[in-house]
């Protein structure tokens, strides 16, 4: 299994360009989250899914978008980039039940210069 | 909404020595579930331990052990025998259903 895969690892974008970060995962997994890390921080909630077609907002939604549109891809899509959305972007996700762990990506790198 | 917190934003500690991080959590749940998280230079997330609430038994993963404190909502992290390998962040979560959240984390050094 390949788990929780994100595209690209790493993106330069300016001020104002549009961007979608994509993320899969092939565990048939019903939850899955979007996360933004910047630097020295903790993880912070962007959007979370529960399933195909239910999204919902997190702690930092403002300035990104969601779709769920198969239980497999959470694409996360930035609308107008701005220099503080410069962070590590984690996908994650998980099955229902509620002790089981998070499988997390790899991260994207995004810089906004 | 729930929210955790790590007070030490960095420790350090010589290599085979006890080291325990802190973690206090606010909800108003009963029922959840507790984590903490190592994050090596790597950027990977990796699960360490987790802790269920409505269990008394403190979880423990070969040498690392937590102290949950269910009344004062505190969740910490002992690692024993300390490793070079240990050096990372460690992040402590709460998830209740679909809500999980991080702490800020705290930056562990161990030194030879």
């Amino acid at each position: 299994n390949a788990g929780v895969t994100q595209t690209p690892k790493f993106r330069i974008l300016k001020i104002g360009q549009s961007m979608t970060l994509q993320c899969a995962q092939d565990m048939n997994h019903n939850y899955m989250y979007w996360y933004r890390q910047d630097p020295g921080m903790g993880l912070k909630l962007i959007y979370y899914s529960v399933g195909a077609g239910i999204t919902d907002k997190g702690e930092v939604p403002n300035g990104y978008n969601v779709s769920r549109s198969t239980t497999e891809d959470f694409p996360l899509r930035l609308e107008l980039a701005a220099p503080s959305q410069t962070s590590v972007y984690f996908c994650a996700s998980r099955q229902t039940d509620d002790n089981e762990k998070l499988f997390f990506g790899s991260g994207t790198q995004l810089s906004v210069l | 909404a729930q929210t955790v917190t790590q007070s030490q934003p960095e420790m350090s500690v010589q290599e085979a020595e006890t080291v325990t991080l802190s973690c206090t959590y606010d909800t108003s749940e009963s029922n959840y579930y507790l984590f903490w998280y190592k994050q090596p230079p790597s950027r990977q997330m990796i699960l360490v331990i987790r802790q269920e609430a409505y269990k008394q038994q403190n979880a423990t993963e070969n040498r690392f052990s937590v102290n949950f404190q269910k009344a004062a909502k505190s969740f910490s992290l002992k690692i024993s025998d300390s490793q070079l390998g240990d050096t990372a962040m460690f992040f402590c979560a709460f998830m209740k259903h679909y809500d999980m959240r991080f702490g800020a984390g705290t930056r562990l050094t161990v030194k030879p």
